[in-house]
């Protein structure tokens, strides 16, 4: 199995920041890679596929960049709505495996 | 507009079985493969099981293997999860999901929770 480790565990940031979140892959994953957002008592929603392809709907400040093992996740101007928690997904090889998440709070 | 309404979840005990649905809606379901993910309380988010969009493939987890089974009607536009043998480590909420464009879980219903206890 593919294991992806994310962090950090937890991100506190202020209104306007750049903010970074890092998922390693355990093999290399060919750049299939997706990133979710998911607020408290929501479902998930899918922000970017395939590294960093942004979803309709995704608003621009949000990126997503790497190769082989190593990804990243941005959100830079963070307004008080990204307040969620993040997750990356591996999807080259099954079993399909998730990051642990990334929380993201306002300081 | 793309629905994904999940039923079926409540309070089973250890060792009895249960049986998910996943009644879509706004797309052609039988052009699509769907998925179950599940969340434990307070957990990350876990794949569970994919069928394809004709159903004629399957794939699982280990630790759901033999235990579970994903199957779907495209007449009725509906995914199914057969849960067998439950464990109170299944307990979770869990998401009916969509493909698109390859990226597995593109779209997601709002979740129904199963609590494993007794």
């Amino acid at each position: 199995d593919i294991q992806m480790t994310q962090s950090p565990p937890s991100l506190s940031a202020s209104l306007g920041d750049k903010v970074t979140i890092t998922c390693q892959a355990s093999q290399n994953i060919n750049k299939y890679i997706a990133w979710y957002q998911q607020k408290p008592g929501k479902a998930p929603r899918l922000l970017i596929r395939y590294t960093s392809t942004l979803e309709s709907g995704t608003p621009s400040r949000f990126s997503g960049s790497g190769s082989g093992r190593d990804y990243s996740f941005s959100i830079s101007n963070v307004e008080s709505e990204d307040i969620a928690s993040y997750y990356c997904l591996q999807y080259d090889n099954l079993p399909l495996t998730f990051g642990s998440g990334t929380k993201l709070e306002i300081k | 507009e793309v629905q994904l309404v999940e039923s079926g979840g409540g309070l089973v005990q250890p060792g009895r079985s249960m049986k998910l649905s996943c009644a879509a809606s706004g797309f052609t379901f039988s052009n699509y493969g769907m998925a179950w993910v599940r969340q434990a309380p307070t957990k990350g988010l876990e794949w569970v099981a994919t069928i394809s969009y004709d159903g004629s493939s399957t794939y699982y987890r280990d630790s759901v293997k033999g235990r579970f089974t994903i199957s779907r009607d495209n007449a009725k536009s509906t995914l199914y999860l057969q849960m067998n043998s439950l464990r109170s480590e299944d307990t979770a909420t869990y998401y009916c999901t969509r493909e698109m464009l390859g990226a597995p879980f593109a779209y997601w219903g709002q979740g129904t929770l199963v609590t494993v206890s007794s």
